[in-house]
C-alpha cells in the first residue's frame, strides 16, 4: 500500500509560473524526502525534510512540513520545461522500519 | 550518474521462465532497496538488505527472491513469470546505520525494463 499521495496526480502550467505539489501520508515519519523521475528513467532525490523541521529551501525548490496534518507541499518557482517530470515524495519511519515508501506521483508538464 | 549501476537494461523473456536482475550499489552504501515500477501500481516497494541481511519486505511475490552479498551487490530473482510482472525494475541504495538509523536519501539506478511475452 502506498504511504504518500500526491496531489495533483498531473498539472500543467507555463515556464516561469510556479508549481505546487502536495503529498499526505499516514503514519508517524522520521523524513519526507521528495523524487523526481524524468520519463523512464531513474529516480533523483531532490530535498529531505526532516519531521522536526517546519520548511526546508534547496535553489527554487521549498518545501514544507506539517506533522500535525501529515502533509508536505513541494514548490518549484519560476519553472523551466526542463522541470517536466514526475515528483514523488517518500516517506521513512522511524525506529526499525527501513521502508522508503513513495507515492503515486505528480506529473508536471511545463510548457515553453 | 547516481553511482547505482543495475543490469541489464532490457529483458524481454516468455512466461514461465525465470530472470535474475543486478545491482551494484554506491561505493560505500550498505543498504539496497528493490522496487517495481509499473504504470497501474505505480511504484511498489518490494524488499531492502542491509549489510547482507534482510530488513524489510513490501509488496513481494512468492514468485520473487532477492539477496545481498558479500560484496554488497544484489540480485532480484523473478520466476514463473506472468504477463503482469512486465514492467521497470529499480534498484536503490543508500546508507544506513544499524543503531538509531540515520535515514538518508536513496540513489537509483537507471533501472531494468522487463517485457514478458
Amino acid at each position: 500500500s502506498q504511504q504518500g499521495e500526491e496531489d495533483p496526480q498531473a498539472l500543467s502550467i507555463q515556464e516561469g509560473e510556479n508549481a505546487t505539489m502536495n503529498c499526505s501520508y499516514k503514519t508517524s515519519i522520521n523524513n519526507l524526502q521528495w523524487y523526481r523521475q524524468n520519463s523512464g528513467r531513474g529516480l533523483v532525490h531532490l530535498i529531505l525534510i526532516r519531521s522536526n523541521e517546519r520548511e526546508k529551501h534547496s535553489g527554487r525548490l521549498r518545501v514544507t512540513l506539517d506533522t500535525s496534518k501529515k502533509s508536505s507541499s513541494l514548490l518549484i518557482t519560476a519553472s523551466r520545461a526542463a522541470d517536466t517530470a514526475s515528483y514523488f515524495c517518500a516517506t521513512r519511519s522511524g525506529g526499525s522500519n527501513y521502508k522508503l515508501t513513495f507515492g503515486k506521483g505528480t506529473l508536471l508538464t511545463v510548457n515553453p | 550518474d547516481s553511482g547505482v549501476t543495475q543490469t541489464p537494461k532490457h529483458l524481454i523473456t516468455a512466461t514461465g521462465q525465470r530472470v535474475t536482475l543486478r545491482c551494484s550499489p554506491r561505493s560505500g552504501d550498505l543498504s539496497v532497496y528493490w522496487y517495481q515500477q509499473s504504470l497501474d501500481q505505480g511504484l511498489q516497494f518490494l524488499i531492502q538488505y542491509y549489510n547482507g541481511e534482510e530488513r524489510a519486505k513490501g509488496n513481494i511475490l512468492e514468485r520473487f527472491s532477492a539477496q545481498q552479498f558479500p560484496d554488497l551487490h544484489s540480485e532480484l530473482n523473478l520466476s514463473s513469470l506472468e504477463l503482469g510482472d512486465s514492467a521497470l525494475y529499480f534498484c536503490a541504495s543508500s546508507v544506513e546505520y544499524i543503531e538509531g538509523a540515520r535515514s538518508t536519501e536513496a540513489f537509483f539506478g537507471q533501472g531494468t525494463r522487463l517485457t514478458v511475452v
